[in-house]
């Protein structure tokens, strides 16, 4: 079937400008998790979505980021007035959340946003 | 909060073994080992969950010790195919449903 997908793949801009960043996760998989990858470096836990809503944004870097989801559907990540410090790949994972049973993540290809 | 993972790298021959330890300082609840090679999404090993559940991974293993909150990825006559960079995550007891991943460790294989 199909797994998670991530538009755009590339995305450059200019210091200054908002972008958005799509995730369509794999069907009926409730839990919805963005992350932040500079180059070289780990995985930076941005926001978790279980359903619609948010229960944690406490990753999101300043109040130039936010995140929304249509049900369980696709979520879009959007940065305001983008700096370069911005600069990442931004990797969008779903999972089907079950209680004591444990789940695995399923990731995306990741958006890899310069910021010039 | 961010796990603690050792060694940050290792470089190896084919046919060899090797360990990755992952630590926290917050009690877990559970511990989940993923494989990400270059330009690539990450890719699920492993789940170790408190109480002994294990869902993973035929040809890796893992252990999961609770007291220690430790685990540790086990690697055995590595292959080509498992260059790659590994992270940890882990979910705290407190079931917030976040994983908050380690900077990850880089293997890689020599033929």
């Amino acid at each position: 079937g199909a797994g998670v997908s991530q538009s755009p793949s590339n995305k450059v801009t200019e210091k200054g400008k908002d972008v958005e960043l799509r995730c369509d996760p794999i069907s009926g998989h409730t839990a919805l998790y963005w992350y932040r990858q500079r180059l070289g470096q780990g995985l930076e836990f941005l926001i978790y979505f279980q359903g619609n809503s948010a229960p944690d944004k406490s990753g999101l870097p300043s109040d130039r980021f936010s995140a929304e989801r249509t049900g369980e559907s696709v979520s879009t990540l959007t940065i305001q007035r983008t700096q370069q410090e911005d600069s990442a790949v931004y990797l969008c994972a779903s999972s089907q959340r079950q209680f004591s049973v444990g789940y695995e993540q399923y990731f995306g290809p990741g958006t890899r946003l310069t910021v010039t | 909060q961010q796990p603690v993972q050792s060694p940050q790298a290792v470089i190896l021959r084919e046919g060899e073994d090797a360990v990755i330890n992952c630590s926290s300082s917050k009690a877990l609840y559970s511990v989940h080992w993923y494989r990400q090679k270059h330009g690539e999404a990450p890719v699920f090993l492993m789940i170790l969950l408190k109480g002994g559940e294990q869902k993973g991974h035929d040809k890796i293993s893992a252990s999961f010790n609770e007291k220690k909150q430790q685990s540790s990825l086990y690697l055995t006559a590595s292959q080509l195919s498992y260059s790659g960079t590994y992270f940890c995550g882990t979910e705290y007891m407190n079931r917030d449903d976040k994983i908050i991943f380690g900077k990850g460790t880089r293997l890689h294989i020599l033929p």
